[in-house]
């Protein structure tokens, strides 16, 4: 199956800080998702890219199909913005292959 | 819409009993999955159905069962409970392929003692 490498594991950020959360696969993916799993759990979607830049709000996400990666940034980081991020991608089939999910901890 | 939801929220379990995990969906998607989280790691997958009526196995199969009782409905067995599989488990579905983006549903946190 795709290994999913994310980087990096753990972040802390002080409050209004910026962050590149960064996600490589190891073969071509044409359904990339970035999910934030908050502190309760939840699993929140936040991007489905599978190329291409999106923004939503304070998060924007970059994939570089080509290249096999995705890149997700957070901007003016607020202290709701802790949690788990991950990413997963998939070919062609039914099946999402997860990274193991960066921990981003935001400090008023 | 309640998108993608999950019975019971939690659940204690002594080795060699048996439960199902319920699934339910209503966004009209004909793929659904059951997947596992460990404390840190990613979720992985453990069935998936494709469409009514079919059913696969994905990375850890061993030790579950499913059931696709219908379009909305996706249930997990487990015949016979062990310690290993203390985690918690997520259902989602997805929309059509070539898209495929999946929705979770909240999560149910299993403890076999």
């Amino acid at each position: 199956g795709i290994q999913v490498e994310q980087s990096p594991p753990d972040l802390i950020l002080q409050e209004g800080a910026n962050s590149t959360l960064r996600c490589n696969f190891s073969d071509s993916v044409n359904n990339l998702q970035w999910f934030h799993q908050n502190p309760w759990g939840q699993l929140i979607n936040l991007f489905y890219i599978p190329s291409g830049t999106k923004q939503n709000g304070r998060l924007s996400a970059t994939t570089v199909a080509t290249e096999r990666y995705s890149l997700l940034y957070i901007s003016s980081s607020q202290t709701t913005d802790s949690g788990v991020y991950f990413c997963a991608g998939g070919s062609n089939d039914y099946k999402l292959s997860f990274g193991a999910g960066t921990t981003v901890t935001v400090r008023a | 819409n309640a998108g993608v939801t999950q019975t019971p929220k939690f659940q204690v379990l002594k080795t060699g009993q048996s439960m199902t995990l319920q699934c339910a969906q209503d966004m009209n998607h004909n793929s659904m999955y059951w997947y596992r989280q460990d404390p840190g790691m990613g979720l992985r997958l453990i069935y998936y159905s494709a469409s009514e009526g079919t059913t696969d196995k994905g990375e850890v199969p061993n030790g579950y069962n499913v059931s696709r009782l219908n379009k909305r409905e996706f249930s997990l067995r487990l015949e016979s409970a062990a310690p290993s599989q203390t985690s918690v488990y997520f259902c989602a579905s997805s929309s059509p392929l070539p898209v495929g983006e999946q929705f979770f549903g909240p999560g149910t946190r299993l403890t076999v003692l």
